[in-house]
């Protein structure tokens, strides 16, 4: 089925440990975004690339990286994890100039840092 | 700075009991409006998006209206299935093609 697919689902870190969240989506969208989601916070986004090639920070961008490693996939990466990035990840995708159509999320990563 | 806020933050209702969330926004100029469904362990799932003021699009049992201030999700005769957190998002100018998200109302609806 056509998505966005994020690996992993769930993942436990020590304090300091790096890890990668994979995304990838097949549905040829040029724009892809990288939010987390905690309890009485909402969605706030991490960073975003608007096309391939580009990226940009938003709300909550400290302590995080990010590659646009192809039109399909958008990586993120904590390079030395703290227990407040505990937190569930999502990536989503959309066609710019085409937001009718909404945004199409991937089903998160659930992440703790001990 | 934008800011987006839902209210209320939970509602119950009993089935074919309608009511409307509210979604108000502060903005320097507003792109879209989106409202977007979220299950629990689940990512968003998108609803509908709303361009101008006077705006309205139907879903099945939801209905989605749009002022130059606030937006409204009406639930009409709603069912268990309608349980799920709803969340408002506006897109603008300074935020390129990003979406700047409520805290979402979650919604139970019992039978």
């Amino acid at each position: 089925n056509a998505g966005v697919t994020q690996t992993p689902k769930f993942q436990v870190l020590k304090t300091g440990q790096s890890m990668t969240l994979q995304c990838a989506q097949d549905m040829n969208h040029n724009s892809m975004y990288w939010y987390r989601q905690d309890p009485g916070m909402g969605l706030r986004l991490i960073y975003y690339s608007a096309s391939e090639g580009t990226t940009d920070k938003g709300e909550v961008p400290n302590g995080y990286n990010v590659s646009r490693l192809n039109k399909r996939e958008f990586s993120l990466r904590l390079e030395s994890a703290a227990p407040s990035q505990t937190s569930v990840y999502f990536c989503a995708s959309s066609e710019a100039d085409r937001e009718e159509h909404g945004y199409t999320f991937g089903s998160g990563t659930r992440l703790t840092v001990v | 700075e934008d800011q987006v806020t839902q209210s209320p933050e939970a509602l119950r209702l009993q089935e074919g009991e309608s009511s409307s969330l509210n979604c108000s926004y502060t903005v320097s100029g507003l792109r879209g409006l989106f409202w977007y469904r979220q299950d629990p362990g689940k990512g968003p799932e998108f609803l509908f998006t709303l361009y101008s003021a006077g705006e309205e699009k139907e879903k099945e049992r939801l209905k989605a209206t749009l002022t130059k201030k606030e937006s409204f999700l009406h639930i009409t005769a709603p069912k268990p299935e309608d349980s799920a957190t709803y969340l408002c998002a506006v897109q603008t100018p300074n935020s390129g093609y990003a979406l700047n998200f409520g805290k979402g109302t979650s919604l139970l609806v019992t039978p």
